[in-house]
């Protein structure tokens, strides 16, 4: 079955211990993206992939950091969380850049006390 | 992007089409209008897109008017696993920025027994 993973699903856990939430896809995709959602707020993209060791920042990438390494895993990385990074976070894919279907996973709940 | 307006939310009676409606009036000529939904803090799943010719698909039908300037979403048989938050996206087909999907208030559609 196509689709995108997330681990955790949720996770509690408190200011300044790094944490890394690991996305994967099956597809063979060559674009990622993470997402984070707040109420009010909408989604917003932290960062993006346009394929292996390529990335850049999205509108919100402050406090995160991501590695490419391979194609299928797009590891999104807190190195000091805090709590205004408790969110709700979405990993997505797509064929590429420009195609018309997002594959979204099904989300992190993350709670940074 | 141009921006789009949808009413906040609707309700649906079980069985009945559904017709979500969202105005584009600033839309451009290149821009495609895309649909997305949410289930409940569930990651967003496409749904369908379109540019000027109406379209459907397995899951939906997408009419859009001649003027471009709105279009309306059809769920033409709508269940109870249809509720949700429905967005309606316009946006160029090669965005740059990552392929960032910018995700509005949408239409919480409620279908009802």
């Amino acid at each position: 079955e196509a689709q995108v993973t997330q681990n955790p699903r949720y996770l509690i856990t408190v200011t300044g211990k790094k944490l890394t939430v690991t996305c994967s896809q099956n597809m063979n995709h060559e674009y990622m993206s993470w997402y984070r959602q707040d109420p009010g707020l909408g989604l917003r993209q932290i960062y993006y992939s346009m394929n292996v060791e390529v990335t850049d920042k999205g509108d919100v990438p402050e406090g995160y950091k991501v590695s490419r390494k391979e194609k299928r895993n797009f590891p999104l990385i807190l190195e000091s969380p805090s709590p205004n990074q408790t969110s709700l976070y979405f990993c997505a894919s797509s064929l590429r850049e420009g195609r018309d279907e997002q594959f979204f996973g099904p989300g992190t709940r993350l709670t940074v006390l | 992007d141009a921006k789009t307006t949808q009413p906040t939310s609707m309700d649906c009676a079980e069985g009945r089409a559904a017709n979500l409606p969202c105005n584009h009036s600033t839309i451009s000529g290149n821009e495609y209008v895309y649909w997305y939904r949410q289930i409940h803090s569930q990651g967003p799943q496409y749904i369908i897109h379109g540019l000027k010719n109406n379209e459907t698909n397995e899951m939906a039908s997408l009419i859009i008017t001649e003027d471009r300037k709105s279009s309306t979403l059809i769920l033409p048989h709508a269940t109870l696993r249809d509720t949700a938050v429905y967005y309606c996206i316009v946006r160029g087909r090669w965005q740059g920025a990552g392929n960032m999907l910018t995700f509005g208030g949408g239409t919480r559609l409620m279908v009802k027994p």
